[in-house]
């Protein structure tokens, strides 16, 4: 067990709804990060945050939004969804930076399926 | 534009040989870092190393060694008596200092360890 925990496990949804993944950090670890995993694009960076505020940005896309609350967990909302969006979404967290020497923890994942 | 080359989709071995995977990376940046992660079957990922690139001295840990040599920049896994429970697939992936946490994953690397 990692220490991190993502909800819900899995998800089935419908085109142009909207949802919202919720990860939970190790405790003590200020970084979220947030990876999207399917066939087509393979393993993507999503988006970053540390403490709160955002701190890297990959190729989320406009219709996906994030946020890390002051109790540092962190959500990922997806709106207008598609086909296409049906993916494996992990969160990991780390104590800070990768730059600095840290490990990362990630979480079980959320298998989103878009119908 | 950084990009990671993973040009063996899949291995197959049998259990107690060596196995290297291989990972080519490209930066245009002079500090960048290098990281692999591990995905079992069970489909959870989990963080392995991460190599600075300041820091060319090759890593051991257990089975487990890393080869980082930035004139071929290249950075390759080797585990040395492979065992079943080694059966994953093996990602590298690259981040660029100023980009933050950005990270560029390679497609991975498919590993059947036979028993």
């Amino acid at each position: 067990d990692s220490g991190v925990t993502q909800t819900p496990k899995h998800l089935i949804t419908a085109t142009g709804q909207r949802v919202t993944l919720r990860c939970s950090p190790r405790s003590g670890d200020l970084s979220v990060y947030w990876y999207q995993q399917s066939l087509d694009q393979g393993l993507q960076f999503l988006i970053q945050y540390y403490n709160g505020e955002e701190r890297a940005k990959g190729n989320i896309l406009e219709r996906f939004s994030a946020q890390q609350f002051p109790d540092l967990h962190s959500e990922l909302n997806l709106s207008s969804l598609e086909l296409g969006d049906s993916a494996l979404y992990f969160c990991a967290s780390s104590q800070g930076h990768l730059s600095s020497y840290n490990e990362q923890f990630f979480g079980p994942g959320t298998r989103l399926t878009v119908l | 534009a950084q990009k990671v080359t993973q040009a063996q989709t899949e291995i197959s071995v049998v259990e107690k040989e060596d196995v290297t995977l291989d990972c080519v990376y490209e930066t245009r940046d002079t500090t960048y870092y290098l990281f692999w992660y591990k995905q079992p079957p069970s489909g959870e990922l989990v963080f392995l190393i991460r190599r600075n690139s300041f820091d060319e001295q090759n890593e051991i840990s257990g089975r487990y060694s890393w080869n980082f040599q930035k004139s071929t920049s290249s950075f390759n896994f080797t585990i040395t008596a492979s065992q079943v429970v080694d059966s994953a697939v093996y990602f590298c992936a690259l981040s660029e200092a100023g980009r933050d946490d950005k990270i560029i994953f390679g497609k991975g690397t498919r590993l059947h360890i036979l028993p």
